[in-house]
């Protein structure tokens, strides 16, 4: 079945360093694939998606590139602020019937002053 | 409504009551999640709804857990006869309809604790 994998946190960086939040995934056919973002006390919402290979998926300085080659959707930022803390979700659609969401297990980003 | 409403925000249940959790999404959309978020295990898919149909169950955790949704709007999760295990928070998502590729609007969640 479909599966997502992404790195264990939390995450711990300093203001202004460079961000990498690494997303592998195992999926039958071509999925879509998806960053979702949750603030502390909020909902999930969506940070970035992609729907097909090589398309990029950009959003408020965040990036991540759909590469088929090695089934990855990594997160960058190049310049991450304090108000960036929060839980990221890696996702995939497949397309099948239920038309829902496969999720990793979240990443605690911790920006520190 | 604005965003998608869950509630109660925060259910505290003795092992063996019964719940029921509400979620009212945005008006017009016509896909309703229901998901588990437990601590470590990230998000967890447990049914779908497209109009007041189900046409996706397999993620319900047992038969204690059911599911409906009425005049293509509201819908309730009921788990029945809670245990200790139960204890996660319910997300509710919703989306303008099924197979919209992927992009799903979740409400805050409701805390369930089963003592």
């Amino acid at each position: 079945g479909d599966s997502v994998t992404q790195m264990e946190g939390p995450v711990t960086l300093s203001e202004e360093a460079f961000l990498t939040i690494n997303c592998t995934y195992t999926a039958t056919g071509y999925p879509s694939l998806f960053w979702y973002v949750q603030y502390p006390g909020e909902g999930l919402q969506l940070l970035l998606k992609a729907t097909k290979a090589d398309d990029k998926g950009s959003n408020k300085g965040f990036e991540a590139t759909y590469r088929k080659e090695t089934t990855s959707f990594h997160l960058e930022k190049g310049s991450v602020q304090v108000s960036d803390s929060a839980v990221y979700f890696c996702a995939l659609n497949s397309g099948g019937g239920a038309d829902g969401l496969t999720f990793g297990k979240g990443t605690h980003l911790i920006i520190q002053p | 409504g604005a965003g998608v409403s869950q509630s109660p925000s925060n259910k505290v249940t003795e092992k063996g009551k019964d719940v029921e959790l509400r979620c009212d999404p945005i008006s017009g959309h016509t896909a309703l999640y229901w998901y588990r978020q437990s601590l470590g295990q990230g998000l967890e898919f447990l049914i779908y709804f497209q109009g007041n149909s189900a046409p996706d169950k397999s993620g319900l955790p047992s038969d204690r857990f059911s599911a409906e949704r009425t005049g293509g709007s509201v819908s309730t999760l009921t788990i029945q006869r809670t245990q200790q295990e139960d204890s996660a928070v319910y997300l509710c998502a919703s989306s303008l309809h099924a197979g919209g590729g992927g992009e799903l609007f979740f409400g805050e969640g409701s805390r369930l604790t089963v003592l």
